[in-house]
């Protein structure tokens, strides 16, 4: 099953400031997950969007998803200390039902 | 409250000695699963189940079995663990598949010496 690539592996910003990250994957899909982990805990879902779909908002998330380029991105505006978390792209397996987690990227958010 | 609950949330254990990890989802969901997350590896799916009864390998199946007699309860066993088991591991469940958006437990340390 392919697997999406999270970029950058590791982020480092300050309270307030944005933070980006970018996942890319091969395959065509029919949907892109987000998912965030806070350190040594379960998973949370973040946002699912579906390939027709080019933008979704939640609260202060953004994630796009570039089907031409087989990419998505997660935007975090006016991060917070509590922000602080791994963040995971997952990537459906099509035929299957093993969705595929990428290797995160590591975000810290300093106070 | 929707939850996905996992027991227990630490063990040390040795190898080959038999153990459970219990899982149990309260939000009548049809998928659950299980995973393994090591460092550098992400998370990997181990079994999976679709509903009661129906139950498949993930990507890293060795070593481990699941059954699924009743729709809120998915326990993990590992019949004979050895020490390249050690992870941290989750159960997940969802409304309908994989595919969809995942609860997690809050996962369970097992160390195997």
């Amino acid at each position: 099953s392919q697997q999406g690539e999270e970029d950058p592996q590791a982020l480092s910003i300050q309270e307030g400031e944005n933070a980006t990250m970018n996942c890319s994957y091969k395959t065509s899909i029919n949907n892109l997950q987000w998912y965030r982990q806070n350190s040594g805990r379960g998973l949370v879902h973040l946002i699912l969007i579906r390939s027709n779909e080019r933008e979704k908002h939640s609260g202060r998330l953004r994630v796009t998803l570039d089907t031409s380029k087989k990419s998505s991105s997660l935007l975090i505006t006016a991060s917070r200390a509590a922000d602080t978390a791994s963040y995971f792209c997952v990537i459906p397996s099509g035929g299957s039902y093993i969705p595929t987690f990428g290797r995160g990227t590591s975000l810290i958010v300093h106070p | 409250e929707a939850q996905v609950t996992q027991n227990p949330r630490y063990l040390i254990t040795v190898t080959g000695k038999k153990l459970t990890v219990t899982c149990s989802q309260n939000m009548n969901h049809e998928y659950m699963s299980w995973y393994r997350q090591d460092p550098g590896l992400g998370l990997r799916q181990i079994y999976y189940s679709m509903n009661v009864e129906v139950t498949d390998k993930g990507d890293v199946p060795e070593g481990y079995k699941v059954s699924r007699k009743e729709k809120r309860n998915f326990p993990l066993i590992l019949e004979s663990p050895s020490p390249n088991q050690t992870s941290l591991y989750f159960c997940a469940s969802s409304f309908r598949d994989g595919n969809q958006p995942q609860h997690f437990g809050d996962g369970t340390r097992l160390s195997i010496l």
